[in-house]
């Protein structure tokens, strides 16, 4: 069965880095793509980017510059990694994948909650 | 601000049908056909109801509908369920964004 394990929650201080993890399993990790959202208390769902099956990294011009998206096919792990970090960033941030051209994401990590406080 | 509009809040009786409307631009939904539909319970992950603006994913109730017009997609919940009540959120690709872009929510409460 198609499982996402996202690692565990964060603190951390403004102006620091973060990386969350997704461990995928269950199916042909490198013919998917996966997409990274957030959810900041109160708000909603936030499209963050994604890392195709080629291993390409996408993202949102609000994003550019502060967000890596990598993988390690070896152990079909997705990383995100947001850096000069503040208050803005609390949020829930889930992995989630998509079938090639479907435009669905079809399975989601169970969420990390990041905190940034000083 | 969120790039595609949904009405905070929709409401109705168990039993009856309710329509979640999300408005784009020619940009996204108007375009593309990479409309999807999320139902998020709070404190759990977001579950994926429509994909390409009209397609259940198998598991999904076919009490969940979605269609298309225009710069407008749609989501119908015919006899609605106190298990319906959950916050719901369209997602589109964007060209002008070149990345997909997900509506403001819409809250569902059963009566």
């Amino acid at each position: 069965q198609v499982q996402l394990v996202q690692s565990g929650a964060e603190v951390k201080k403004p102006g620091a880095s973060v990386t969350v993890s997704c461990t995928a399993s269950g199916y042909t990790f490198t013919a998917y793509y996966m997409h990274w959202v957030r959810q900041a208390p109160g708000q909603g769902l936030e499209y963050m980017g994604m890392i195709n099956p080629t291993g390409g990294a996408g993202y949102p011009q609000r994003f550019q510059g502060r967000l890596t998206v990598t993988r390690d096919t070896s152990t079909t792990t997705v990383y995100m990694e947001l850096s000069s970090l503040t208050s803005e960033d609390t949020a829930m941030y889930y992995c989630a994948r998509e079938a090639p051209d479907s435009g669905g994401f079809d399975f989601w990590g169970q969420g990390t909650l990041v905190t940034v406080s000083s | 601000q969120s790039a595609l509009t949904q009405a905070a809040s929709v409401s109705g009786s168990p039993g009856q049908s309710i329509t979640i409307s999300c408005t784009g631009t020619s940009s996204d939904i108007g375009t593309h056909n990479l409309v999807s539909w999320y139902q998020h319970h709070p404190g759990k992950a977001p579950k994926l109801m429509i994909y390409e603006a009209n397609r259940r994913p198998s598991g999904v109730s076919n009490r969940f509908s979605g269609s298309k017009s225009g710069n407008t997609a749609s989501l119908t919940i015919s006899g609605l369920q106190a298990e319906d009540e959950a916050d719901y959120f369209c997602c589109s690709y964007s060209s002008s964004a070149t990345s997909y872009v997900f509506g403001s929510g819409t809250k569902v409460t059963v009566l």
